[in-house]
C-alpha cells in the first residue's frame, strides 16, 4: 500500500526566503507523484506532477520538485517566497493502477513580511 | 474547458437529516472521486466512480453513498447526518491518462 509523509505540519518563512516542503512516499511500484495547493475554503489546485522522465519537475507559480528514488522523496521548493504563497500544500502518490490518490496530511505554509 | 463544478457550495443541515451533493466532472473525464476533509483527519477518500460503477471505496459507514450517471455527473448522499459529518466535501475528476486529479471548489457541510 502506498503512503505519504509530509514532515512538518506548519512551515514559516520570510518573504523572499527559500521555501522547502518535504514529502516522502512509500510505494511498491514506480509512483506518480503530485503536489497540490489549497487556499482557505477552496478545492485543491495541482501545482506539479511527476510521472516519468526528468526527475526535476517545474510547476506553476515558480514551484519545482525533485523526484529522488533512492531517498523516496519528492520535496517541493521555491527560491523566493511571496505573501501569496501562504496556503496549505499536499503531497500525493498514485500507484498508476486506478487506485485512489493517497494524500499526505498537508503542510501549512506561512509567509512573514 | 470548464473545470469541476460542485453544488451547492455551502449547506447547513440538522442532525438526522440527509443531504445530497452534486459534482460535474471535466468534460471527457469518466472517473469521479469524493473526499472528506476535516481539520483533524485531513483528506479522506470516500469512493470513486468510473463509467457509472463504483471502482474504489474508502472506509466510511454505509450512511455515505454515491452514484454516477451516464453523463459522468456524480452525486453523493449522506443519510442520518451526525455532527461529525461536518466537513468540506471535495469532488475530483481524474485524468486517467496522466493520473492527476482535478478538484472542485468543494461543498462545505455544517451539521447542527
Amino acid at each position: 500500500a502506498q503512503s505519504v509523509t509530509q514532515l512538518g505540519s506548519h512551515v514559516s518563512v520570510s518573504e523572499g526566503a527559500l521555501v522547502l516542503l518535504r514529502c516522502n512516499y512509500s510505494s511498491s511500484v514506480p509512483p506518480y507523484l503530485f503536489w497540490y495547493v489549497q487556499y482557505p475554503n477552496q478545492g485543491l489546485q495541482l501545482l506539479l506532477k511527476y510521472t516519468t522522465g526528468a526527475t526535476l519537475v517545474k510547476g506553476i507559480n515558480g514551484f519545482e520538485a525533485e523526484f529522488k528514488k533512492s531517498e523516496t522523496s519528492f520535496h517541493l521548493t521555491k527560491p523566493s517566497a511571496h505573501m501569496s504563497d501562504a496556503a496549505e500544500y499536499f503531497c500525493a502518490v498514485s500507484d498508476r493502477r486506478n487506485t485512489p490518490l493517497v494524500f499526505g496530511k498537508g503542510t501549512r505554509l506561512s509567509v512573514i513580511a | 474547458k470548464a473545470g469541476v463544478t460542485q453544488t451547492p457550495r455551502y449547506l447547513i443541515k440538522t442532525r438526522g437529516q440527509q443531504v445530497t451533493l452534486s459534482c460535474s466532472p471535466i468534460s471527457g473525464h469518466r472517473s469521479v472521486s469524493w473526499y472528506q476533509q476535516t481539520p483533524g483527519q485531513g483528506l479522506q477518500f470516500l469512493f470513486e466512480y468510473f463509467s457509472e460503477t463504483q471502482r474504489n471505496k474508502g472506509n466510511f459507514p454505509g450512511r455515505f453513498s454515491g452514484r454516477q450517471f451516464s453523463n459522468s455527473r456524480s452525486e453523493m448522499n449522506v443519510s442520518t447526518l451526525e455532527l461529525g459529518d461536518s466537513a468540506l466535501y471535495l469532488c475530483a475528476s481524474l485524468n486517467t491518462g496522466g493520473g492527476e486529479a482535478f478538484f472542485g471548489q468543494g461543498t462545505r457541510l455544517t451539521v447542527v
